[in-house]
This record gives structure tokens, C-alpha cells and sequence, in this order.
């Protein structure tokens, strides 16, 4: 049983386009997130949302919106995709500030052609 | 300065070597702290918290300097499958609102 799964393991997509990509975790976490990691490999906090309320927003286009249904989903729709959004964008979930650290989803592999 | 650091390597080390890792970071108010590990093309996962006693698991240990705000990790007897990229993590409060931090990374290659 996976802890954090996330969907699809990759996109390969036009500019312009409009994608989502869902994520679900089965560990009883009340916080999820999403970060991305772009070709530079650095992992960057995008949002965070706990219980559904969104607690982190980081500086994010706002063709960026998540959504968080319940707090064991934390889906990311992205509009009018760019060249740029290229990158793996992984979920993660954790209990509270991640005293105890993250569990992360295997990751979406985004190509913006 | 960067809010945390740590140097991209490559260490490049024979199997059986012993490696070190540091970590520095910035935000004094910072609370909780971990190494990662990422293999290529995989997600990172939590190889081990740190603590200001330092704490051990099997060849792994992890040493927090609060004073000098850096963490390390010592690799004792590399296996080849040690190879990966260690990610130092930092969780901090402060004026910013709470925040975690990943480092960029370093990668490590063993090597028979």
C-alpha cells in the first residue's frame, strides 16, 4: 500500500495547456504539500495546506492553484502551462510542522514542449 | 548566505571508506533537522532525524552543533548502494513564519 501516491508519473504536455496532477496520502497526516524540483535539483516549497486550510503560498504564478478536497488529497492544477514548469513536482505529507519529517509521493515528471 | 548549505560534492570514495557530510544553516530559531536521501530519479526519503546529542543507526551518525549551526553525517563502511544524494533538511520558526529548508545536496558515488 502506498504511503503518498501522486498521479500521473508523467505529463508531457503543448505550452498552453492546462494539467492537473492528484495526489493522495493513506497515512493519516493532517498536512500536505507540493515541491518542486526543477533541473538544478533544488526541492522548493510551492504550498502547504493542513486540514484542508491553506497555510503555506509561497511566491507561485497564480496559473498555479491547489486544492485540497480532504486532508488525505492535495491536488495541483496548473493553467497555461509554460516551457518553464518543466520539472518533477513531488508531494509530500506529514503530521503537524514535520517534526518527524516527510513522506513523499514517487513524484511527477512535467515536460512543457 | 544561503539559509542552508552544504557542499554538492562529488565524493567519490572506495567501498569501505569512511565519509563525512556538513551542513550549515542560517536561521538560529531553526528546530528540527534531518538528512535525506535522494537516488537518481527517485523521491527524497528520510534517512534519519538529527539531535543535539547526535544519534546513530547502524553506520549513520548525525551530530547537530547548534552554537555553530551546522549538522554532519558519517558514513562508516560505504556500500555501493550508499550511492545517492544526501539532502540536509532544516525546519526553523523565526520572523519568516516557519519554514523548511531542503540544501541543494550532496552526492555521493562509492565505488568497488
Amino acid at each position: 500500500d502506498t504511503a503518498v501516491s501522486q498521479t500521473p508519473k508523467y505529463l508531457v504536455t503543448q505550452m498552453g495547456n492546462d494539467k492537473s496532477i492528484k495526489c493522495e496520502q493513506n497515512l493519516g497526516h493532517d498536512t500536505m504539500y507540493w515541491y518542486k524540483q526543477d533541473s538544478k535539483k533544488f526541492l522548493k516549497i510551492m504550498f502547504s495546506y493542513n486540514n484542508k486550510e491553506l497555510i503555506i503560498n509561497e511566491t507561485v504564478p497564480n496559473r498555479f492553484s491547489p486544492k485540497s478536497p480532504d486532508k488525505a488529497h492535495l491536488n495541483l492544477h496548473i493553467n497555461s502551462l509554460e516551457l518553464g514548469d518543466s520539472a518533477v513536482y513531488f508531494c509530500a505529507s506529514s503530521q503537524g510542522q514535520a517534526s518527524y519529517g516527510y513522506t513523499f509521493g514517487s513524484g511527477t515528471r512535467l515536460t512543457v514542449v | 548566505r544561503k539559509e542552508v548549505e552544504q557542499d554538492p560534492g562529488p565524493f567519490n570514495v572506495p567501498e569501505g571508506a569512511t565519509v563525512a557530510f556538513n551542513c550549515t544553516y542560517s536561521n538560529s530559531a531553526s528546530q528540527s533537522f534531518f538528512w535525506y536521501r535522494q537516488d537518481c530519479r527517485k523521491e527524497p526519503k528520510l534517512l534519519m532525524s538529527v539531535y543535539s546529542s547526535g544519534n546513530e543507526d547502524g553506520r549513520f551518525t548525525a551530530q547537530l552543533n547548534r552554537a555553530s549551526q551546522y549538522i554532519s553525517l558519517l558514513i562508516r563502511d560505504s556500500k555501493l548502494s550508499d550511492s545517492a544524494t544526501y539532502l540536509c533538511v532544516v525546519n526553523g520558526g523565526g520572523t519568516g513564519g516557519f519554514k523548511t529548508i531542503f540544501g541543494a545536496g550532496t552526492r555521493l558515488f562509492v565505488k568497488a
